[in-house]
């Protein structure tokens, strides 16, 4: 089977800089993806990690470390719109196709 | 930019009906998925559809739902009698493929209530 974890919540300044942790258990990994999903609302795309290392877009990396089963999503210079739920997703192959498991998602809350 | 779109948005019915929700994809994406989220916890992945046929399916995707691509731009979720528990957000989603192209994208959802 397989198990990802995230903290539920996370709250952060204005300005600040944050890190959310993802760890997984599974077997066939292929990629992470991170999510942004504001409530009510659909995902968003943020990154896809396949290989080791980090990645940077703009305010937001995407960090993996395939040997630990980990990965972390870097927030930096925090707006209050990047309020909103965090989802770490683990894929892996299966018979050829691609099979998509997400987290519980890590609820951001940004402060003033 | 393209963009997976999902009609209705909202959606009411009686248990025991059957519901139909839409969904068209990324026009030249390849694969589709459909998605639940019951209000509160985590996306759960329903099934994945690949040259007109299912690849995978979740142990939630049981008989009373049918997926089927009816021309060559909708995708649709059949819930064949609804039950109180199917009050959820349905998310479509498509990618281009595999090997580098996986990053699905998600559609607006349709918020279904069973009552």
């Amino acid at each position: 089977g397989q198990n990802i974890d995230q903290p539920t919540e996370m709250t952060a300044t204005e300005g600040a800089i944050v890190q959310i942790n993802c760890t997984y258990q599974t077997s066939g990994f292929n990629g992470l993806f991170w999510y942004q999903q504001h409530a009510g609302e659909a995902p968003t795309f943020l990154s896809y990690n396949v290989l080791d290392g980090l990645e940077e877009k703009g305010r937001f990396s995407s960090f993996l470390s395939r040997s630990k089963g980990y990965s972390y999503l870097l927030l930096k210079e925090l707006q209050m719109k990047d309020s909103a739920s965090y989802l770490c997703a683990v894929t892996r192959r299966s018979g050829g196709y691609q099979k998509v498991t997400f987290g519980i998602g890590t609820k951001l809350q940004v402060i003033p | 930019e393209p963009e997976v779109t999902q009609t209705p948005s909202h959606q009411v019915t009686q248990m025991g009906q059957e519901v139909i929700l839409r969904c068209v994809p990324i026009s030249n994406h390849l694969y589709f998925y459909w998605y639940r989220q019951i209000l509160g916890q985590k996306v759960e992945f329903l099934v994945s559809f690949y040259n007109n046929e299912i690849s995978e399916k979740s142990e939630i995707f049981d008989d009373q739902f049918s997926v089927e691509r009816p021309d060559g731009s909708n995708f649709t979720l059949k819930i064949r009698s609804t039950k109180l528990e199917d009050s959820a957000m349905y998310f479509c989603a498509s990618s281009e493929g595999l090997g580098g192209r996986e990053t699905q994208y998600f559609g607006p959802g349709t918020r279904l209530l069973v009552l």
